[in-house]
């Protein structure tokens, strides 16, 4: 039973295009977070939300839109897909007071 | 500005021989850094943690060391098994900003038979 998973695990689309990736831990955690590894293999925070409140939002384009149903649901829209919105993207949860994420297996996005 | 930096992109070691995997860091504020690995296909697994306030953690077969004053820390890999082939992630956070992790571009070790 996947402690985080998220899905789609690969998607591919065309520019302009507006797409949504799911997220769902089954944890019982109260922080749930997106990360983007880019091509450089950096990973670097996006968003984090917690018990559906977010509370960091980092200098992303406003294409990139959270939303978290639940604190054990984060989803992920992006408007008008670009070229360099090719990444991995991983959703993540932690526990107020556990420095230790779980991450999911990763979104592999990529626009062409 | 790259706040956790791992200068090796890949390690290749024996079997059975000692991994050292290095990270540095620019920013005194961080309380808590952690390892994380990362198989191809997959996210990264939580490894190892330390605090600020040590300079050694050890469970099992890995050993995280912080040097405070240099700025760096390492983690010790023995023995070194063909499993532990993977990509290392350092990672670093400042316990007032919440739970953000900076983390540095990774290193892939490869563990040969």
């Amino acid at each position: 039973d996947t402690a985080v998973s998220q899905t789609p695990k690969y998607l591919v689309t065309q520019m302009g295009n507006d797409k949504s990736i799911k997220c769902e831990q089954n944890l019982g955690h109260d922080t749930m977070y997106w990360y983007k590894q880019d091509s450089k293999k950096f990973l670097k925070i996006m968003f984090s939300y917690n018990n559906k409140e977010l509370i960091i939002n980092e200098t992303v384009p406003n294409r990139f839109s959270p939303k978290s149903p639940d604190k054990a649901h984060l989803n992920l829209h992006i408007n008008s897909l670009e070229l360099g919105d090719s990444a991995v993207y991983f959703c993540a949860s932690s526990q107020e007071g556990l420095w230790g994420y779980t991450f999911g297996s990763g979104t592999r996005l990529t626009v062409v | 500005d790259q706040q956790v930096k791992q200068n090796s992109p890949s390690l290749s070691v024996q079997e059975g021989r000692i991994s050292i995997l290095n990270c540095d860091y620019t920013n005194s504020m961080f309380d808590y850094f952690l390892w994380y690995k990362k198989y191809p296909a997959e996210g990264p697994t939580f490894l190892i943690s330390i605090s600020s306030i040590k300079d050694k953690n050890e469970d099992g077969r890995f050993t995280v060391f912080l040097n405070k004053s240099a700025k760096h820390l390492s983690l010790h890999i023995v023995p070194s098994q063909p499993g532990d082939s993977a990509v290392y992630f350092c990672a670093a956070l400042i316990e007032t900003s919440g739970s953000r992790l900076t983390f540095g571009e990774g290193t892939q070790l490869t563990v040969n038979p």
